[in-house]
C-alpha cells in the first residue's frame, strides 16, 4: 500500500527558508489525487498548508499563501514543501498526507487517507 | 474560509461508555466532512468520510452523522484504544479547515 515519509532539515533560523520532501512509495504520485502539507504546532491542532494535483494545480491556506510552494518530482515520486521567512511561530510537526478522492454520482468526496509519520521543525536561533 | 467548532473540547469517559462528538461548520458543506482520531506522537488517522462512511479497516463502533451544518462522531462503546483526540475536516471548500479538537480522556 502507500506509505509517505518525510524529510529535511530539524532546526531553522529565523528569517530561513523551510524546504521538506515527502517521498512516495508503493504508488505514483501521478495518480489522481492531491498531494497535501498539515501541520501541528507544540500542543495545538492540526492546521493545512496546501496541496498539489499532478496536473499542477495547487491550492493554498491563504494566512501561508504569500510563503508557501508546494511542487511535485514525478521523476523520484515525490513531493515538496518551501516556506519563506519562517519564524517561531513555524515551529511545527509537518506531516504529507494523500488527498484521496471518491465520486458517488456527480460528486467527488475527498479525504485525507494516507499520512506520514510527520517530522518535527523548530525555528529557533 | 469556513470555520469548524468541535465541541465539546474535551471529554472524560469510561470504557463501555457511548460517546458523541459534534462539530459544527460555519457554513453549509453537504456531506464533505471527515473526522480523524490522533493519538500523541503518532500521525492522524482517517475514520469516517463523507459524513458517514466508514474507513477500511476502522471498527464498526465508530460512526458519523450529519449533513449541511451539523455532524457528529459517534463511539458506540468506547475502548481503551480510543482514548485519543479526535478531529473534524471539511473538504468542500479547496481551502480545507479542521475542527479545534476533542480531547477523550479516561474518567
Amino acid at each position: 500500500q502507500v506509505q509517505l515519509q518525510e524529510s529535511g532539515p530539524g532546526l531553522l533560523k529565523p528569517s530561513g527558508t523551510l524546504s521538506l520532501t515527502c517521498a512516495v512509495s508503493g504508488g505514483s504520485i501521478s495518480s489522481n489525487n492531491w498531494w497535501s502539507w498539515v501541520r501541528q504546532p507544540p500542543g495545538k491542532g492540526l492546521e493545512w498548508i496546501g496541496e498539489m494535483y499532478p496536473s499542477g494545480s495547487a491550492n493554498y491556506n491563504p494566512s501561508l499563501k504569500s510563503r508557501v510552494t508546494i511542487s511535485l518530482d514525478k521523476s523520484k515520486n515525490q513531493f515538496s514543501l518551501n516556506l519563506s521567512s519562517v519564524t517561531a511561530a513555524d515551529t511545527a510537526v509537518y506531516y504529507c498526507a494523500r488527498d484521496s478522492q471518491m465520486v458517488r454520482g456527480i460528486i467527488n468526496y475527498y479525504y485525507m487517507d494516507v499520512w506520514g509519520k510527520g517530522t518535527t521543525v523548530t525555528v529557533s536561533s | 474560509d469556513i470555520q469548524m467548532t468541535q465541541s465539546p473540547p474535551s471529554l472524560s469517559a469510561s470504557v463501555g461508555d457511548r460517546v458523541t462528538i459534534t462539530c459544527r461548520a460555519s457554513q453549509s458543506i453537504f456531506s464533505y466532512l471527515n473526522w480523524y482520531q490522533q493519538k500523541p506522537g503518532r500521525a492522524p488517522k482517517l475514520l469516517i468520510f463523507a459524513a458517514s462512511s466508514l474507513q477500511s479497516g476502522v471498527p464498526s463502533r465508530f460512526s458519523g452523522a450529519g449533513s449541511g451544518t451539523d455532524f457528529t462522531l459517534t463511539i458506540s462503546s468506547l475502548q481503551p484504544e480510543d482514548f485519543a483526540t479526535y478531529y473534524c475536516q471539511q473538504s468542500y471548500s479547496s481551502f480545507r479547515t479542521f475542527g479545534g479538537g476533542t480531547k477523550v480522556d479516561i474518567k
